[in-house]
């Protein structure tokens, strides 16, 4: 079956430091994979995704390479800003048939000035 | 500006009374989706309709009733056997398998609904 896992949080961090949030997957088939972030009280935004194996999603300066070896979609920024405080979600859909996303748990990040 | 969007933001309902969630969305979309998003859990697929007329259950459709009479709107009526229909709703929408970008997903702001 298809299943995404996902770092656990709540993540804090000071402004300017280096983030990493684990994703794993588990599919058949060639998925699609993505990185969704939700601000408070609000539905998610597409941050950046990848189509295909060893593809660079980047958006925000936000990075994830799809890793077809390890299945593994982790999310990084060099230097993180108090408004990148949110919750992010990594997510998974499949190639053919329906198109519905499968999500992982999501992992709250805090940055702090 | 094409989007999507939910209305209400804040719904109040008591115990066992249906309640409908609107959603519509003007980007010409084929798909469409309603997640549920439960506290520290990612969002699970309650029923999504990939052409107009049609729609399929989800994951946890059990409790819930959706129509696509047209292709901007994807109602989603909560009845009273949704043991516990306390949660964030989103709607989704996207293109459909086959055209460009098809696999992203585009949601709307949600609508949180509290029964009492």
């Amino acid at each position: 079956g298809n299943s995404v896992t996902q770092m656990e949080g709540p993540v804090t961090l000071s402004e300017e430091a280096f983030l990493t949030i684990n994703c794993t997957y588990t599919a058949t088939g060639y998925p699609s994979l993505f990185w969704y972030v939700q601000y408070p009280g609000e539905g998610l935004q597409l941050l950046l995704k990848a189509t295909k194996a060893d593809d660079k999603g980047s958006n925000k300066g936000f990075e994830a390479t799809y890793r077809k070896e390890t299945t593994s979609f982790h999310l990084e920024k060099g230097s993180v800003q108090v408004s990148d405080s949110a919750v992010y979600f990594c997510a998974l859909s499949r190639q053919t048939g329906a198109n519905n996303l499968f999500f992982g748990t999501g992992t709250r990040l805090t940055v702090i000035p | 500006d094409g989007g999507i969007t939910q209305s209400p933001k804040y719904l109040f309902r008591k115990e066992g009374q249906n309640v409908t969630l609107s959603c519509e969305q003007n980007l010409n979309h084929d798909a469409m989706y309603w997640y549920r998003q439960d506290p520290g859990q990612g969002l699970r697929l309650i029923y999504y309709s990939q052409i107009v007329n049609d729609f399929q259950k989800g994951d946890i459709a059990e409790g819930y009733s959706v129509s696509r009479e047209k292709k901007e709107s994807f109602p989603l009526t909560v009845t009273s056997a949704q043991k516990n229909p306390t949660a964030f709703y989103l709607c989704a929408s996207s293109h459909q398998p086959g055209q460009s970008s098809y696999n992203e997903q585009f949601f709307g702001p949600g609508t949180r609904l509290t029964v009492l």
